[in-house]
């Protein structure tokens, strides 16, 4: 089965500082990519994703990501944080009927 | 159009317990996963369902099953419940399970 790695556990950031949260995922064969993020007290909801074409996605609220498929990679980026953006992050990857997200990365980012 | 809807809110439950979740989809999403969410282990896949049938499952003891009706609500079942149990159990459906999912609020669920 494929496995999704988030490899920060929890990033701290002032306002303003440029982000970028890595994942990376093990399965070899097409999939669709997603980020999904968890506002405190909110619903998980999709942030971006990646199903083919240009390899740099726009999401809302400013995020992109960038799919390499030669690192099996999918990180997150925004230029620019705001305190607004604090919250917990979730990579996922698709792959015939099946969708693993990974462990999560919680952004706090200080006013 | 309502959201994914999840009962009960908050579940308490004893060890060798076991308890039943409800997730209702959103109207016309034939897709309904299942997830466990506890600090530290982020979203791991229980299972999926889609048009009644499970298409795919996670790697969670046979204590957790699930199941789903023809109009699309699917019901998650974990018997002999164990202390390890406790977390938040969230549900998401989609129209066919490869493009975004929508999630419910989640049964936040304790085992005494």
């Amino acid at each position: 089965a494929q496995s999704v790695s988030q490899h920060n556990h929890h990033v701290i950031l002032s306002e303003a500082a440029s982000l970028e949260l890595g994942c990376n995922y093990s399965y070899g064969g097409t999939v669709n990519l997603f980020w999904y993020v968890q506002y405190p007290g909110q619903h998980l909801q999709l942030l971006l994703k990646y199903f083919s074409g240009d390899p740099l996605v726009k999401g809302i609220k400013g995020f992109e990501a960038e799919f390499i498929k030669s690192k099996f990679s999918f990180n997150l980026r925004k230029p620019s944080v705001q305190w607004s953006d604090t919250a917990e992050y979730f990579c996922a990857v698709y792959n015939n009927n099946d969708m693993r997200f990974g462990a999560g990365t919680r952004l706090t980012v200080k006013p | 159009k309502a959201g994914v809807t999840q009962t009960p809110r908050y579940l308490i439950k004893t060890r060798g317990q076991q308890v039943t979740l409800s997730c209702s989809p959103i109207s016309g999403h034939r897709s309904v996963s299942w997830y466990q969410q506890t600090p530290g282990q982020g979203l791991q896949f229980l299972f999926e369902y889609f048009s009644e049938t499970q298409r795919n499952k996670g790697n969670f003891p046979g204590r957790f099953s699930g199941r789903q009706f023809s109009n699309s609500r699917s019901e998650m079942n974990v018997s002999t419940l164990e202390l390890g149990d406790s977390a938040l159990y969230l549900c998401a459906s989609s129209q066919q399970g490869s493009e975004k999912l929508f999630f419910g609020s989640g049964t936040q669920l304790s085992v005494l």
